[in-house]
Order: structure tokens, then C-alpha cells, then sequence
């Protein structure tokens, strides 16, 4: 069974700060991975897709890298804003016929002016 | 601009009452997704449709659960009796056929706030 870890649980950082946030998985047996991106009361927004035979997949000021053999991805955040304030979860695609997600716990992101 | 609605936003009941939930998909799309999210569980996957059809519910708890897709613009979900563990966060998510393609995401509507009291 996938189990999916994210560290750390929790982050407060002044603005400005480049962030790191990690996931691991247990089965690297994954289709693809998928960082989301919840803001308090709302759904998920997907911010990057990464397929599984690629390292890493860019959007604007974010940067998602896969190790799928290691069972482990990386959220980079450059130059982080208060917008960016928000949880920010992991889902590895376990296939297995359809797009199977198995989400993270997250990581509650606060950037402070 | 296409999004998958919910309703109702959200629902006080009391325990033994009967809950239903409706999402509309963004249309178009042919798979459905019910999730419950709560602190101590996460994000779970309860239900996905395809073409209508359940095609995995092994998340969901059969003796209270149910999940429907009366047409292709409304699937539902029901709790029957509720009760106090069911308080959660029900999301309902859509997509375009995956079929194998990888690139496909998941469009969440904004949720349904649910307390059993």
C-alpha cells in the first residue's frame, strides 16, 4: 500500500526566502506525481505534473524534481511571497488502471511580509 | 470558465440523519472522483467513476455510503445514517478520460463542509 510522508509539516518563513518542501513515497512504482496546492476552504489547485520517466518539471517561480527509484520528490519555492501562503500537498499516481492519487498530510506553508 | 460545483457548502446534521451530497463535473469530463478529508486522515479516496459507472468504491464504508451518477452532469453521494465520524471535508474532483495518457490532472470542486453533531 502507498504511503506518502511530507517534511515538514509546517513552515513559517519571512518573504523573500527560496523553500524547500519534500515528499516520499513507498512504492516507486508510480505513473506520475502531482503537487497541489490548497488555500484554507477551498479545493486543490494542481501546480505541476511530473511524469515518471522525467527529473523535473518547472512552473514560473516553482520547480518540482523526481527521484522515482528513491521514492522521493522535492517542491522548490524561489523567492517566496505571502501569496504563496497556503498547504501544499503531494500525490504520487499509482495507476493501476485509472489516475489513482494518494495524497500526502501536506505541508501548511506561511509566508510573513 | 469551467469548474466542478458543489452542494450544499456546507451541512450541520444530527446524527442518524440522512446526508446527500451533489457535485457537477466540468463537463466533458467522464471520471469522477469522491474524496473526505479530515485532520487526522488526510486526504482519502472514496469512490472514482468512469463513464458513469463505479469502477473502484473500495474507500468508501458500504453500510452507511453511497455513491451515484444519476446522468453524466450530477454524481452523488449519501450517508445514511450519519454519524458524528463522518464530519469531514467531502470533495468532489473531475477529469478528462486518463486511459493510459499521463499528463491528466484533476479539477477539485470547492468541497462540502460537513458536521454530524
Amino acid at each position: 500500500k502507498q504511503e506518502v510522508t511530507q517534511i515538514p509539516a509546517a513552515l513559517s518563513v519571512p518573504e523573500g526566502e527560496n523553500l524547500v518542501l519534500n515528499c516520499s513515497f513507498t512504492d516507486s512504482a508510480i505513473y506520475n506525481l502531482q503537487w497541489f496546492r490548497q488555500d484554507p476552504g477551498k479545493g486543490l489547485t494542481s501546480l505541476l505534473l511530473i511524469q515518471s520517466s522525467q527529473r523535473e518539471q518547472t512552473s514560473g517561480r516553482l520547480n518540482a524534481s523526481l527521484d522515482k527509484s528513491s521514492g522521493r520528490s522535492t517542491l522548490y519555492i524561489a523567492a517566496s511571497q505571502p501569496g504563496d501562503s497556503a498547504t501544499y500537498l503531494c500525490a504520487p499516481n499509482d495507476g493501476g488502471g485509472y489516475n489513482k492519487l494518494i495524497f500526502g498530510a501536506g505541508t501548511r506553508l506561511a509566508v510573513h511580509p | 470558465d469551467a469548474r466542478v460545483t458543489q452542494t450544499p457548502r456546507h451541512k450541520v446534521t444530527e446524527m442518524g440523519q440522512e446526508v446527500t451530497m451533489r457535485c457537477q463535473p466540468i463537463l466533458g469530463h467522464n471520471t469522477v472522483f469522491w474524496y473526505r478529508q479530515t485532520m487526522m486522515q488526510g486526504l482519502e479516496l472514496l469512490a472514482y467513476f468512469r463513464n458513469r459507472a463505479p469502477l473502484d468504491d473500495s474507500g468508501m464504508p458500504k453500510d452507511r455510503f453511497s455513491a451515484e451518477m444519476p446522468d453524466a452532469t450530477l454524481a452523488t453521494l449519501k450517508i445514511q445514517p450519519s454519524e458524528p465520524r463522518d464530519s469531514a471535508v467531502y470533495f468532489c474532483a473531475s477529469g478528462p478520460d486518463w486511459g493510459g495518457v499521463k499528463e491528466e490532472t484533476q479539477y477539485f470542486g470547492p468541497g462540502t463542509r460537513l458536521l454530524v453533531l
